[in-house]
């Protein structure tokens, strides 16, 4: 059973730059795309990106040119970073198992538990 | 991009009641939807895809139904762990993949 743990900083300055990983256990990165949503407290849901373990990736066309989504097949790991970030980006990031490699289609299960990021200065 | 708008904001039901929660898309995503539960202080956790297919372990008392715009989510009877908020994603047309704002299942 595929489990995910997620870490990294949880206290940006406006202008850093977000970095969170996220290591999934039980299972293999091959044949999924893995993805970052965030969610801003009391707040909905914002997707973010998603990677393969070949490295292929799509953004949020909002987000496109601040984010960048990274893979290291060899630690079973993915990585977000989100450049100049603002108070705005505010939120508890989430990763994911999306959608398999050979569809269009999916949704997103599991999921990891979740990191609390506050952009203050 | 699509946009999910979930109906009600707030649905308060007794324990033991049916709760009917309402998605609808802002054009067609045919039956490529999804539902997931959170609840306070956990992630999300997937209950339903394909619109009506329920996910391994979720309990036959949640049921999903609709294709094109309109969806529906229901709880036959409600039970206590069934409090939560839920949310629809459609993944038919992106990027962006997109959710819905959410609808707060709470205690009447």
């Amino acid at each position: 059973q595929v489990h995910l743990q997620q870490w990294g900083a949880g206290l940006l300055k406006p202008s850093e730059t977000l970095s969170l990983t996220c290591g999934v256990y039980g299972g293999s990165l091959s044949g999924y795309y893995w993805g970052w949503i965030r969610q801003p407290p009391g707040k909905g849901l914002e997707w973010i990106g998603e990677i393969s373990h070949s490295t292929s990736t799509n953004y949020n066309p909002s987000l496109k040119s601040r984010v960048s989504i990274s893979v290291d097949t060899s630690k079973n790991q993915f990585s977000l970073k989100l450049n100049s970030v603002t108070a705005a980006d505010t939120a508890v990031y989430y990763c994911a198992r999306g959608r398999e490699v050979a569809t269009l289609f999916g949704w997103f299960d599991p999921w990891g538990q979740g990191t609390l990021v506050t952009v203050s200065s | 991009e699509i946009v999910m708008t979930q109906s009600p904001a707030t649905l308060s039901v007794s324990p033991g009641e049916r709760a009917t929660l309402s998605c609808r898309a802002s054009e067609s995503v045919s039956t490529n939807l999804a539902w997931y539960q959170q609840k306070a202080g956990q992630a999300p956790r997937l209950l339903i895809s394909g619109a009506s297919t329920r996910a391994t372990g979720i309990p036959a008392r949640f049921s999903g139904r609709g294709s094109g715009t309109e969806f529906t989510l229901t709880i036959s009877s409600l039970q206590s762990e069934d409090f939560a908020v839920y949310y629809c994603q459609q993944y038919n047309d992106w990027p962006p993949l997109t959710f819905g704002g959410g609808t707060t299942v709470e205690i009447k």
